[in-house]
């Protein structure tokens, strides 16, 4: 157990839908990152937020945001959702590092988005 | 576009063997080099490095880097069932807006007893 958890576990909907996944971190970590891992595109890192503030970008469609909030939770939003938005959603925490990806982060056991 | 390619895509092996996994990447502004085991669930980091010719080591398993000829191996010796799993590796590069992590898309490692 990683310490990192993520809700819900397991996610159905439709095309056009929105959902929301939430990410609460290990105790004492201020970052958090955003992965989403798909059969044809493997994983991919979407987002990074440290302390409240969005850090680090990468390839995030328009159509999903994410943010950190005071507690330090985070959650990633998906709208408009198409078929291919399929996948496995993974959030990681981290304490502090000077570089954005530290040596260590702590995988949540993800969510799995299946979009019908 | 960074790009990161391993290979084998998938590799099976007995018990005992010592196996190699590459990985050679093309990045702009390097800033280190990851690998991460992943078994049923999430990854799980194995080694974060950074500096070229000095070998990491974690019982059975090191890697080393070469930012010369732009690769990574990680090395397994005497292979167990439990290092089946996919193992990736991934390359950070630094931006101006934020370091962006690109992944491999893993070897698949299957040790039979």
């Amino acid at each position: 157990d990683s310490g990192v958890t993520q809700t819900p576990k397991h996610l159905i909907t439709a095309t056009g839908q929105r959902v929301t996944l939430r990410c609460s971190p290990r105790s004492g970590d201020l970052s958090v990152y955003w992965y989403q891992q798909s059969l044809d595109q493997g994983l991919q890192f979407l987002i990074q937020y440290y302390n409240g503030e969005e850090r680090a970008k990468g390839n995030i469609l328009e159509r999903f945001s994410a943010q950190q909030f005071p507690d330090l939770h985070s959650e990633l939003n998906l709208s408009s959702l198409e078929l291919g938005d399929s996948a496995l959603y993974f959030c990681a925490s981290a304490a502090t590092s000077g570089s954005s990806f530290p040596d260590t982060q702590y995988f949540g056991p993800g969510t799995r988005l299946t979009v019908l | 576009e960074d790009k990161v390619v391993q290979s084998p895509l998938s590799l099976v092996v007995h018990e005992g063997d010592t196996v190699t996994l590459n990985c050679s990447y093309e990045v702009t502004n390097f800033r280190s080099l990851l690998w991460y085991k992943q078994e049923k669930k999430a990854p799980t980091f194995l080694f974060m490095l950074t500096s070229s010719g000095i070998e990491k080591k974690s019982g059975r398993l090191s890697s080393i880097l070469d930012k010369k000829e732009l690769f990574s191996i990680l090395n397994i010796t005497a292979t167990q069932t439990g290092d089946s799993a996919v193992y990736l590796c991934a390359v950070e590069a630094i931006s101006g807006s934020g370091d962006k992590l690109t992944f491999g898309t893993g070897t698949r490692l299957a040790v039979r007893p």
